[in-house]
């Protein structure tokens, strides 16, 4: 069984680019959820995807968008970034509504630096 | 969404107990009581869960107040490999986990 994989490991990007990141899913699982965790701090959730649809978002402004794939696969993409964006991002994937408990399995992370 | 309240950090001696408190007042009839662990440079990992009863797994045990207000995340017998921040989090039927600051943890040798 594979876990939840995510890339690029690392990455540095400066004020007002863009960025993408990419997660793939533990295997059966059908809904993927964002995080950003700055340091020091718990995981903030950014959003959440269920079978390619957003389903919930939290207090993130519109400059965080992502999709989800057929494989169930996700990308989590930031515009016009701010210095305050540099953070380890996280992806988690779970049953969702196959499980109502909702237990979720974390990736490794995305480091982001923006200078 | 739902809060929980745990002390920054705690420490161990190796081979000891630990019992991780958390408190979640506000808690709803509906909420399952989780818990994560996040080890250094690593994303958060599931530890154990509960609803009303106390539970036990293979990493943990999780002894729920019976008012459901509090719980205790016990480990057994503490190793160098459980130093991590633990958090506590109340998940009801929405879609969202609310993370806190967590508890620290540190082991002994």
């Amino acid at each position: 069984e594979t876990g939840v994989t995510q890339s690029p490991t690392h990455l540095i990007k400066t004020r007002g680019q863009q960025v993408t990141l990419r997660c793939s899913s533990q295997s059966g699982h059908n809904t993927v959820s964002w995080y950003q965790q700055a340091l020091g701090q718990g995981p903030q959730f950014i959003f959440q995807y269920y079978r390619e649809e957003e389903n919930g978002r939290g207090n993130f402004p519109p400059r965080f968008s992502g999709l989800q794939f057929p494989n169930y696969s996700s990308e989590l993409n930031v515009n016009a970034l701010e210095l305050d964006d540099s953070a380890l991002y996280l992806c988690a994937s779970s049953l969702g509504y196959g499980d109502i408990t909702d237990t979720q399995y974390f990736g490794p992370g995305t480091r982001l630096t923006v200078l | 969404d739902a809060k929980t309240t745990q002390p920054n950090s705690m420490e161990s001696n190796e081979e000891e107990p630990v019992h991780l408190p958390c408190n979640h007042s506000t808690i709803s009839g509906t909420d399952y009581i989780h818990w994560y662990r996040q080890l250094p440079s690593q994303g958060p990992e599931y530890v154990i869960h509960g609803l009303t009863s106390n539970v036990n797994n293979r990493m943990a045990s999780l002894a729920i107040a019976e008012d459901r207000k509090s719980s205790t995340l016990i480990l057994h017998r503490a190793t160098l490999r459980d130093a991590a921040v633990y958090y506590c989090i109340l998940k009801n039927t929405g879609n969202q986990f609310y993370f806190g600051t967590g508890t620290s943890l540190t082991v002994i040798p």
